[in-house]
Formats: C-alpha cells, structure tokens, sequence
C-alpha cells in the first residue's frame, strides 16, 4: 500500500525558505507525477506544482518565481522549496500523487492519493 | 486561470438522505473534473475522476455527472460517515483549480 508522509519546519521566518519533504512508501516514483498542495482559510485549496518522475516540472504561474520541486530517486522523495516566504504561506501542506486513469479512447491524470498533511506557519 | 464556484456553501442533511452538490467551472473543461472529501483534521480523500469515475473503494452511493462547465455530486442515502466537506477540482488546464467546498453537515 502506497503511502506519503510529509516532513519538515513547522515554523519557518518571513523572508526565509519554507522546505518541505514527501517520502513515498510502498511505491516507486515512476510513471507518476508528484504534487505539492496547500490549504489555508484565506486561500482554500490551492495547487502549488509538481514534478514528473523524469524531473519534469510544472508550477503555479502565481508561485512559479518562488518555487521549486525536485525529486530524488534514490530516496523516493520529492521536495518543495518556497522562497521569501511571508504570512500568507501559512497554511497546511499536502503532497500528492497524480495517476493517469485510461477511459476508453482517452486518459485522465488525476488525484488518487495524498498524505496527511504539515502545517507550516510564518512567523 | 479557471475559476471553480461550488454550491451551496454548507448543506444540512439526515442520515439517509439524497444530496446533491453543484460545480460550476468558467469555462469548459469537458470531462476533466474531481471531487474530494475531506474530514475535519484529514488529508483530502479522493473519490471520483473523469467526472463520474469512482476511485476504487469508493461506496457506490456516491456518483458524479456533468461535462463542459456544470458538475454535480450526489450520494444517494447519507451515512454518518459522509458528513464532511467536499470539493471539486479541474486538471483540464494549468494551474488546476478548486471550488471553495461544500460542508454536509448533520441536520
């Protein structure tokens, strides 16, 4: 059974980096694309980047100066830094996987699994 | 980006009940629509893709329907344990968006 865990500051200072980590067990890296989420009440939701198992990445055009999501193989992890950071980082953390689901003659890359989540406050 | 309005905002429910939840996106996104539960202190829970898939695991009381701009959720005799909010998403195009959740919560 596939399963993420987050890890990392739980407080991080404004201006400073806020890095994270997600550790996948159970399951490789390979074939997925890996997804950094965040949630907070002013923001709700809000998707932060990912990184595809070859190292390709794709980030949030609102974030994309700051951020950056790496992998490694390795370890079977994958990693979110964010810079200069302010309060407005403040928020749950999540990382997820993305999964490509075949629907007849098409295919969906979708959600299927995510970790519990780490609060991550700046201050 | 592509906005994701949900309705209503919070719902009031009995253990048995028929519901029905709404996502409307800004443009259409054809068939490339999620939703998700979450409980209170919990990681989101996936539960149906391509609008109307569900997620292997997922009860069969829940379904999904809707293509273009207008979705719809429904789970067709509430169990205690669905009390949760809910939220829908969009992979169509970058950033993925979400709706601002619907709470179901005990009538």
């Amino acid at each position: 059974q596939v399963q993420l865990q987050e890890s990392g500051p739980g407080l991080v200072k404004p201006s400073e980096t806020l890095s994270l980590t997600c550790t996948v067990s159970g399951g490789s890296l390979t074939d997925y694309y890996w997804s950094w989420i965040r949630q907070s009440p002013g923001r709700g939701l809000e998707w932060i980047g990912y990184v595809y198992y070859s190292g390709y990445t794709n980030y949030n055009p609102s974030l994309k100066d700051r951020v950056t999501i790496s992998r490694d193989m390795t370890k079977n992890q994958f990693s979110l830094k964010l810079t200069s950071v302010t309060a407005a980082d403040t928020a749950m953390y999540y990382c997820a996987r993305e999964k490509r689901f075949y629907e007849s003659s098409s295919y969906h890359d979708a959600f299927d699994l995510w970790g519990q989540g780490t609060m991550v406050t700046v201050s | 980006d592509i906005q994701m309005t949900q309705s209503p905002s919070s719902l009031s429910a009995s253990v048995g009940d028929r519901v029905t939840i709404t996502c409307r996106a800004t443009q259409d996104i054809t068939n490339s629509l999620a939703w998700f539960q979450q409980k209170p202190g919990q990681a989101p829970r996936s539960l149906i893709h391509a609008a109307s898939t569900l997620h292997s695991g997922v009860p069969s009381r829940f379904s999904g329907s809707g293509s273009g701009t207008d979705f719809t959720l429904s789970i067709s005799s509430l169990q205690p344990e669905d009390f949760a909010t809910y939220y829908c998403q969009q992979y169509r195009s970058y950033p993925y968006t979400f709706g601002q959740g619907t709470r179901l919560d005990i009538k």
